[in-house]
């Protein structure tokens, strides 16, 4: 069964400063997304990356791939409070069926 | 081009009563999945469907949860004699085909309260 953990659940941060979000899988997977939930809302897809060492950076935001460690980053570069909302990587498994398979999510708050 | 389209935004049921999800997926997109989302939690997936088959349902509780996908119109995902603990927001995403290497889109999902 495929097991998507993010880290940290709750990200507290100043504007201006530097941090990461991370995502550890426990299968095999050739792709990972990375998704924005604004309260109340959809989700917002900020990237898809399909292959080991991807790297795409958007804004404020870069992800990264390395498929070997099943992990995935999402890099926030001096954070402003627009950025503020809940982060989800989502794994793709095939294992008999596909599907996206969550992690819990990261709570961003950007203070002033 | 519209995105996925759900429908109702909000739903109210009584303990008790039947309720009804609609999702209408991206036009050409023949592959459709539910989410369900409670609370300050991730999307928990729920069934993934194409036109008129059900491909994996591993994630629909056992009782009370059907999905279809049929010919012609919506996929309804179909929740009877719902109970407080359905409350949530459910999500339904659509691609174009088995191996699309492009993201699934959401739609605006549903937000049902049982009361």
């Amino acid at each position: 069964e495929l097991k998507v953990e993010q880290n940290p659940l709750f990200l507290s941060m100043q504007e201006g400063k530097n941090y990461t979000i991370y995502c550890n899988y426990s299968t095999t997977s050739d792709r990972l997304y990375w998704y924005r939930q604004d309260p109340g809302k959809s989700l917002e897809s900020l990237f898809v990356l399909l292959s080991n060492g991807a790297v795409k950076q958007e804004g404020r935001l870069m992800a990264s791939l390395d498929t070997k460690a099943r992990l995935s980053t999402l890099h926030i570069t001096a954070a402003v409070h627009d950025l503020s909302a809940t982060y989800f990587c989502a794994v793709y498994f095939q294992g008999g069926s596909e599907k996206l398979v969550f992690g819990k999510g990261t709570k961003l708050t950007v203070n002033p | 081009n519209a995105g996925v389209m759900q429908n109702p935004r909000h739903l109210v049921r009584r303990r008790g009563q039947e309720a009804r999800l609609r999702c209408s997926p991206m036009k050409g997109h023949s592959h459709v999945y539910w989410y369900r989302q409670l609370p300050e939690e991730g999307l928990k997936f729920m069934v993934y469907l194409q036109k008129e088959n059900i491909i994996d349902e591993s994630g629909m509780p056992k009782e009370r949860f059907s999905a279809e996908f049929p010919k012609e119109g919506p996929s309804i995902l179909r929740i009877q004699q719902v109970v407080r603990g359905d409350s949530a927001a459910y999500f339904c995403a659509s691609s174009p085909n088995r191996r699309s290497n492009t993201e699934a889109f959401f739609g605006q999902g549903t937000r049902l309260t049982v009361v």
